[in-house]
């Protein structure tokens, strides 16, 4: 079945350091990626997504490329912020039902 | 704000006791999805309805039942509520059946005593 895996967490860097968050995936078909965000205490944001391969996904200074040949979606950042510290999820939209399928989730904490 | 609203935002209750946690959609969604978040299974898709009929189920437990009502809102029913049920709700709503993108609520926290 289809499935997603990120790299595990926690991740810590200091502030303006670059992010690399790691994230492939096992599916039929083509699906849309997603990667969310959730905040402490808070619910899930949609951070940014793509649609179909090499489509970049880009939201606030956060970017992701849909690798088709590497089954790849890998979040990145240029230079973090203390407000970026939230849980990451790397998700995928399954062809059939369009429910999502999440990966476990990465845990980003950014030190001042 | 993603235009789902979930009521009640946290709940504690007792085992064996029963909850409805519910949703309401963004205006015109006809799709809507429930995940459970918990420490130990991570964000799990349960059960998703479109207007008003079951369309696909996942992991959900005999104990949890869902409906969709006329005017689109939905509700999950959690009965012999166990410790281990205690996790963050979402609901999700999408326009369209193959929508791709969904757009979640705030979650409703459900601790059982």
């Amino acid at each position: 079945g289809n499935s997603v895996t990120q790299m595990e967490g926690p991740v810590t860097l200091s502030e303006e350091a670059f992010l690399t968050i790691n994230c492939t995936y096992t599916a039929t078909g083509y699906p849309s990626l997603f990667w969310y965000v959730q905040y402490p205490g808070e619910g899930l944001q949609l951070l940014l997504k793509a649609t179909k391969a090499d489509d970049k996904g880009s939201n606030k200074g956060f970017e992701a490329t849909y690798r088709k040949e590497t089954t790849s979606f890998h979040l990145e950042k240029g230079s973090v912020q203390v407000s970026d510290s939230a849980v990451y999820f790397c998700a995928l939209s399954d062809s059939g039902t369009y429910k999502y399928i999440f990966g476990t989730g990465t845990r980003l904490k950014v030190l001042a | 704000d993603s235009g789902v609203t979930q009521t009640p935002k946290h709940l504690i209750t007792a085992t064996g006791q029963r909850v409805t946690l519910r949703c309401s959609p963004r205006s015109g969604d006809l799709s809507v999805y429930w995940y459970q978040q918990s420490l130990d299974q991570g964000l799990q898709f349960l059960i998703q309805y479109y207007n008003g009929e079951e369309r696909a189920k996942g992991n959900i437990l005999e104990r949890f039942s869902a409906q969709q009502f006329p005017d689109l809102h939905s509700e999950l029913n959690l009965s012999s509520l166990e410790l281990g049920d205690s996790a963050l709700y979402f609901c999700a709503s999408s326009p369209r059946l193959e929508s791709t993108e969904a757009f979640f609520g705030q979650g409703t926290r459900l601790t059982v005593v």
